[in-house]
């Protein structure tokens, strides 16, 4: 079965870094297309970021383009989130899923929770 | 705001028949493919058609989506106490290049 498991969220400061991992079972990453989506405390769903197979291809959302990078690792099977410049409106569950060729996302973590405190 | 816009809530009895609507654009719906995902409270979002119309295994056929234009539904037919959660719609916006949510209804059976 496949799975996601997300990691690294947490309490960090106004103004910090953090990096989230999101790890992949039950299937190749390398194989698929990833997205990063986020969702604030009682507010509907954001996504954030996209990036290939390959990693050649990556595109952001405008309230984090310039300030968080997506990568990941297709032999740790490992999906990367480093958000820096943090800001309170960053505070959010962040999940990351499986993008299917066709445009999709059809599996999902199961979120991990970022608060930005002053 | 969002680039795709729902109702924010949408009710009924079980055994009844709810719609959710999805109005976007040109640049995303008008051009693309539509998707939704439902939201069990305290859960992870789940895939629940693509494509427009299609549905993942494991869904049941209650859960219908179609799309016309810049406009695109999501049927719930016989709702259901379980059906209780709330439901985004989503596309790709060529124009945005990114992806875009719509800002989600939350569905009460009543």
């Amino acid at each position: 079965e496949a799975q996601l498991v997300e990691s690294g969220g947490g309490l960090v400061r106004r103004g910090g870094s953090l990096r989230l991992t999101c790890t992949a079972s039950g299937f190749a990453l390398g194989g698929h297309g990833m997205t990063w989506v986020r969702q604030a405390p009682g507010q509907g769903l954001e996504w954030l970021s996209y990036i290939s197979e390959t990693s050649k291809t990556k595109h952001y959302a405008a309230s984090v383009k310039g300030r968080f990078v997506i990568s990941r690792d297709n032999g740790k099977n490992s999906l990367y989130l480093e958000m820096n410049r943090l800001r309170d409106e960053d505070t959010a569950v962040y999940y990351c899923a499986r993008r299917s060729g066709a445009g999709y996302e059809d599996v999902w973590g199961q979120g991990t929770l970022v608060t930005v405190s002053s | 705001q969002s680039v795709l816009t729902q109702p924010p809530s949408a009710s009924g009895t079980p055994g009844q028949r709810v719609t959710i609507s999805c109005s976007g654009s040109s640049s995303n719906i008008g051009s693309n493919i539509v998707n939704w995902f439902q939201q069990l409270p305290g859960t992870a979002p789940r895939l629940l058609i693509y494509e427009n119309t299609q549905r993942p295994s494991g869904v049941p056929a209650r859960f219908s989506g179609s799309k016309s234009g810049t406009s695109a539904s999501l049927a719930i037919s016989g709702l259901q106490s379980e059906d209780e959660a709330d439901y985004y719609c989503a596309a790709w916006d060529d124009r945005l290049i990114g992806y875009v949510y719509g800002s989600g209804t939350k569905v009460t059976v009543l």
